[in-house]
């Protein structure tokens, strides 16, 4: 199995541009989960999607950021305008069956915005 | 609400070194509890977990004891290596957060030759 693959694996980009992150789940998980990792604030849950559907996005820092899972092999995080302070690594993990179960990660996408 | 404490780091250690991170929790019900570990540049991994009280969770050498008692779910390794120098989450999940995982802030582990 390829593993939860992320692209890109970095992103340099200038304030109030658009990014967008995407994320392929293992095949056959059921649940997607998207992170932000800081040295400030550690690891972030974003939000997290079940058989695609969007379960909770309390963790959503903003309007700026959006997330959308069209099908079981592929979620994208948005973010626009982006600041400065959304510089992190975003991290997308899947899961198969109950929510408990253990988290597989992707290795994560480098973002600084300039 | 539910949280989990780690020790603070960096932890630094020479080789073969007796390893302990500790790991506490607070939970109102009955949570798994997990150590994921972060190696540099890399997404998190799974190193070990348990699932009920008393249960040992064991992986590379490592091992974790859950202690309901404590509330702990300590990480040990007998004798460390270079290749460990990482990150190690502790993390819980339980019915009151809709068992999504509860992550500790993590401790960076450095291991010297």
């Amino acid at each position: 199995d390829a593993g939860v693959i992320q692209s890109p694996r970095h992103e340099v980009t200038e304030m109030g541009q658009e990014v967008t992150l995407r994320c392929k789940p293992i095949s056959g998980h059921d649940y997607l989960f998207w992170y932000r990792q800081t040295m400030m604030r550690g690891l972030e849950l974003l939000i997290y999607f079940n058989n695609n559907v969007p379960i909770d996005d309390s963790g959503m820092p903003e309007d700026r950021f959006s997330a959308k899972m069209p099908n079981a092999s592929f979620s994208t995080l948005k973010i626009q305008p982006s600041e400065p302070r959304d510089s992190a690594v975003y991290f997308c993990a899947s899961s198969l069956g109950r929510i408990r179960e253990t988290q597989y990660f992707g290795p994560g996408t480098r973002l600084l915005v300039l | 609400g539910n949280s989990v404490t780690q020790m603070e780091g960096p932890v630094t250690l020479s080789e073969e070194a007796f390893l302990t991170i500790n790991c506490t929790y607070t939970a109102t019900g009955y949570p798994s509890l997990f150590w994921y570990v972060q190696y540099p540049g890399e997404g998190l991994q799974l190193l070990l977990k348990a699932t009920k009280a008393d249960d040992k969770g064991s992986n590379k050498g490592f091992e974790a004891t859950y202690r309901k008692e404590t509330t702990s779910f300590h990480l040990e390794k007998g004798s460390v290596q270079v290749s460990d120098s990482a990150v190690y989450f502790c993390a819980l999940s339980d019915t009151d957060s809709n068992y999504q995982l509860i992550w500790g802030a993590g401790t960076k582990l450095i291991i010297k030759p």
